[in-house]
């Protein structure tokens, strides 16, 4: 079982360009997500999707779009990369959550962006 | 918002206990996770604590005091192998979204001696 695949894993890309982040998942999953994590900083959330066509904004958004075309894929993009923005990205993704109950998010193993 | 703390970092030996505590808060709190991330790769679950007490799987349990906003991880009979970086994650409420949403702490980095 593939679960999260994230392409590419490792990317170097110069001041102003821009680039996507591919997520796709194979569990079925409703909810998807995207991360970044920096050194010391944790896991922040970047943007969300509850399904197919809906996306949200998380905690740190500015500077990235994402579209949710498929339920399977999930995609986040740089418009015109910045330094700011060197960071391992991380997606995941789970079934949908309620009340209490717990839906464990299923991770990638990250895409390595670097930007000169 | 939320926020969390928990410690940078924690040294423990082969064989020995570890607690792992985590401090939060947060609006509309529905439970704590914690997540195991091995050398900056993918993070996998560990646990869930929804209501106050402790769950146990295996080697490893985990304990909430909603009254406290406090939680730890527990690891018993540590291995080498459980060296890794250890999250506290909330799942609050995201603004007024009407959605719920993990927020993560800053992580803890157990190192295991032989």
């Amino acid at each position: 079982n593939a679960g999260v695949t994230q392409t590419p894993k490792f990317r170097v890309l110069k001041t102003g360009q821009s680039m996507t982040l591919l997520c796709a998942q194979d569990m079925n999953h409703e909810y998807m997500y995207w991360y970044r994590q920096d050194p010391g900083m944790g896991l922040r959330l970047i943007h969300y999707s509850v399904g197919e066509g809906t996306t949200a904004k998380g905690e740190v958004p500015d500077g990235y779009n994402v579209s949710r075309l498929k339920k399977q894929n999930f995609l986040l993009g740089l418009e015109s990369a910045a330094p700011s923005q060197t960071s391992v990205y991380f997606c995941a993704s789970s079934y949908a959550w309620t009340g209490g109950s717990n839906q464990p998010q299923h991770f990638g193993d990250g895409t390595r962006l670097s930007i000169l | 918002g939320q926020s969390l703390e928990q410690p940078s970092e924690v040294t423990a030996v082969e064989g020995a206990i570890v607690q792992i505590n985590c401090t939060y808060q947060t609006s509309g709190f529905y439970g704590l996770s914690w997540y195991q991330q091995h050398d900056g790769g993918a993070p996998t679950f560990l646990s869930y604590n929804a209501l106050d007490g402790l769950e146990e799987t295996g080697r490893f349990s985990s304990f909430l005091s909603r009254s406290d906003s406090y939680g730890y991880l527990l690891l018993q009979e540590l291995q080498m192998k459980d060296s890794a970086s250890y999250f506290c994650a909330v799942r609050g409420a995201l603004g007024n979204s009407g959605y719920s949403t993990l927020t993560f702490g800053k992580g803890t980095m157990l190192l295991v001696s032989p």
